[in-house]
């Protein structure tokens, strides 16, 4: 079956921009996170999803940063006002609701903002 | 203070060998998950293995198992019989809580495996 899959793979802005990170995850998951991950460092938290609404979102920086999913499948990761410490690759994961013991990882968005 | 803690930033592994890749964590949670991922120059997170804190023995998938020592805290992966498609980023996780909470990432140690 398909993976979770992450739209686009590459994203070049500028500062300032406002840019929008797709995520679909496996089908049938209710769960699902995103993580950003700077180079040379593991992935970091920024939100996660139960269904459709936002369980805990204490990873996300500050008010510029904003996620959705609003019927319970695809979400979309809103970057306003981008800064070039936003670069990083932002991953989505899902997790299906029977099984706390993996995350499946999409391909990642790589995100400049020069 | 760091919740996960992986102290080899690269190691250089003989092909056909057996390695060790460390980690440690810190948690005052009863309830909590460790997982370990793989991460090729393609960027993809790839599961390998997971150990729940109450789970009595260690967790073994294939070449792939893990040595858990819950009053040391220490939850480290050895990858048996190392193959050249061993070389990429390894990451430590851990979940805190019964659920589908968060993961907690390392910074993850690079193995190469040597020809």
């Amino acid at each position: 079956g398909a993976g979770v899959s992450q739209t686009p793979s590459n994203k070049v802005t500028e500062k300032g921009k406002y840019v929008e990170l797709r995520c679909d995850p496996i089908s049938g998951h209710t769960a699902l996170y995103w993580y950003r991950q700077s180079l040379g460092q593991g992935p970091e938290f920024l939100i996660y999803f139960q269904g459709t609404g936002a369980a805990d979102d204490s990873g996300l920086p500050n008010d510029r940063f904003f996620a959705v999913r609003p019927e319970g499948s695809v979400s979309t990761l809103k970057i306003q006002r981008t800064e070039r410490g936003d670069s990083a690759v932002y991953l989505c994961a899902s997790s299906p609701a029977q099984s706390y013991n993996e995350q499946f990882f999409g391909p990642g968005t790589r995100l400049t903002v020069l | 203070a760091q919740k996960i803690t992986q102290t080899q930033p690269g190691m250089f592994v003989q092909e056909k060998e057996a390695v060790t890749l460390d980690c440690t964590y810190d948690t005052s949670d009863p309830s909590y998950g460790l997982f370990w991922y793989k991460q090729p120059s393609s960027g993809e997170m790839i599961f390998l293995i997971y150990q729940g804190s109450y789970d009595q023995q260690n967790a073994t998938e294939g070449r792939y198992s893990l040595n858990f020592q819950k009053a040391r805290k220490s939850a480290n992966l050895v990858i048996s019989a190392s193959q050249l498609g061993d070389s990429a980023m390894y990451f430590c996780a851990m979940r805190e809580g019964g659920g589908n909470e968060k993961l907690t990432f390392g910074t993850g140690t690079r193995l190469t495996i040597i020809p």
